[in-house]
């Protein structure tokens, strides 16, 4: 079964750089999504298609991927930014979707 | 604006049947490729399945731990979209939520407990 592999947890200083991996094998011709989740809410999507913004997500989320890696980036994060992300995307067949386990943002 | 209302979830035994709804509104619902994805509690993300447009051949696709035990439906004329659950497990207990794939937008969720 496909797999996408993010680190469990990623800490920061408020104002500094966050950056969050996502790997997948099949990523390279496959696009990534990303999701924050706050506790007790619903999932938010922050990026769509490797890098695109959605309306309304703050400039400072922003989304790139090379190869078999893609990444979420959080620049002068926000004690509001603590959250889970997750990363979501699709097997080689792009029938199969999947969630990465999800990486814990502290900011502290 | 974009609603999705998920309802349907409640108490059930293993082995026992359960059909989730969710209600669209706000979009086109026949032209949305529609997903479920459930979170066991204190747990990550889960994909459970996707139903594409009647358009694009209304193909279904189901994660591997729900396969064949689940099934996804969605009536375009009423805007609804169902997952039917049959042979319940004690590890299907999560929060269901329904997706729009691609849109990012998604319900409230609805709760199973697969209990004895």
């Amino acid at each position: 079964s496909y797999e996408l592999t993010q680190p469990p947890s990623v800490s920061v200083s408020p104002g500094q750089t966050a950056r969050i991996t996502c790997s997948g094998d099949a990523l390279p011709k496959k696009y990534a999504y990303w999701y924050q989740q706050k506790s007790g809410q619903a999932p938010i999507l922050v990026i769509y298609e490797d890098s695109e913004r959605p309306s309304g997500i703050p400039e400072r989320f922003s989304g790139s991927s090379s190869g078999t890696m893609a990444t979420l980036t959080i620049s002068g994060a926000q004690v509001e930014d603590e959250a889970d992300y997750y990363c979501y995307s699709t097997d080689s067949s792009g029938n199969l979707y999947v969630f990465g386990s999800g990486t814990k943002v502290t900011v502290l | 604006e974009v609603q999705l209302v998920e309802s349907g979830g409640g108490l059930v035994k293993p082995g026992g049947s359960l059909r989730l709804s969710c209600a669209a509104s706000g979009f086109t619902f026949k032209n949305s490729w529609m997903s479920w994805v459930r979170q066991a509690p204190g747990k990550g993300l889960e994909w459970v399945g996707r139903i594409k447009s009647e358009a694009d051949g209304g193909t279904r696709d189901y994660g591997a731990p729900v396969k064949g035990r689940f099934t996804m439906s969605r009536d375009d004329s009423e805007n609804m979209l169902y997952l039917h659950m049959t042979s319940l497990r004690t590890e299907d207990t999560a929060l269901y939520y329904c997706m729009i794939e691609g849109d990012g937008y998604w319900g409230q969720g609805t709760l199973v407990i697969v209990s004895s």
